[in-house]
């Protein structure tokens, strides 16, 4: 059973770049036909698809973010990226990665809580 | 941009019936799936493609999708079913897009 565990800063300077860690285990990254997505939740609030990445590295984002989104793969590791630069406080979630291959996200990360504060 | 409508709360007798519903545009048309969200907890996945159930998921969710709603039911309502619910679509312009959000409340 695949489980995914994301890792990275809890917190990070208004303008700065948050970079988060999406591993891996139970199942190879690069193998199937899954899309590798981050997704955030700020508090009391609902979810926010941020974008996703496929196993050849092509990615798709939300328009409302795409001009300050990345989302990369490193299958050495087992890994996937989320870099979002010029982050606010609006920016302060708790960011979600998650495996989809249908259109629906059959595996989640437990979540991290990033906060964006000077 | 397509927009998903829930309402913000739902509440059930314990051992009834909760319907949650979830509001787009021709949503029948497309496939929904739905997830349960505890507090601190990760989304878990409870119906996709409107009315199938991945495995450990009780009988008694079960899942509608017709004309501009689409209805998740929670029937014999326990008091473990408390949590948020959330709809979500594949839409080919923002891609995956989530419903607002409902909170049901087992009394």
């Amino acid at each position: 059973q695949v489980q995914l565990q994301e890792s990275g800063p809890g917190l990070v300077k208004p303008s700065q770049t948050l970079s988060l860690t999406c591993t891996v285990s139970g199942g190879s990254i690069s193998s199937g036909s899954y899309y590798w997505s981050w997704i955030r939740q700020p508090a009391g609030k609902g979810l926010e698809w941020i974008g996703r990445i496929y196993n050849s590295g092509s990615t798709n984002y939300n328009p409302s973010l795409n001009s300050r989104i990345t989302i990369s793969l490193d299958t050495s590791k087992n890994q996937f990226s989320l870099k979002l630069s010029s982050v606010t406080a609006a920016d302060t979630a708790v960011y979600y990665c998650a495996r989809a291959e249908s259109g629906w996200f059959d595996a989640w990360g437990q979540g991290t809580l990033v906060t964006v504060s000077s | 941009s397509y927009e998903l409508t829930q309402p913000l709360s739902v509440s059930v007798a314990l051992g009834q019936t909760a319907r949650i519903t979830c509001g787009g545009n021709n949503i029948g048309s497309k496939n929904v799936h739905w997830y349960q969200q505890k507090p601190g907890r990760a989304p878990v996945l409870v119906i996709y493609r409107d009315s199938n159930r991945p495995s450990g998921i009780p009988e008694r969710f079960s899942g509608s999708n017709s004309g501009n709603t689409a209805t998740l039911t929670i029937s014999r309502a326990q008091a473990g079913d408390e949590a948020d619910y959330y709809c979500q679509v594949w839409d080919s312009n923002t891609l995956y897009i989530f419903g607002t959000g409902t909170k049901v409340t087992v009394l």
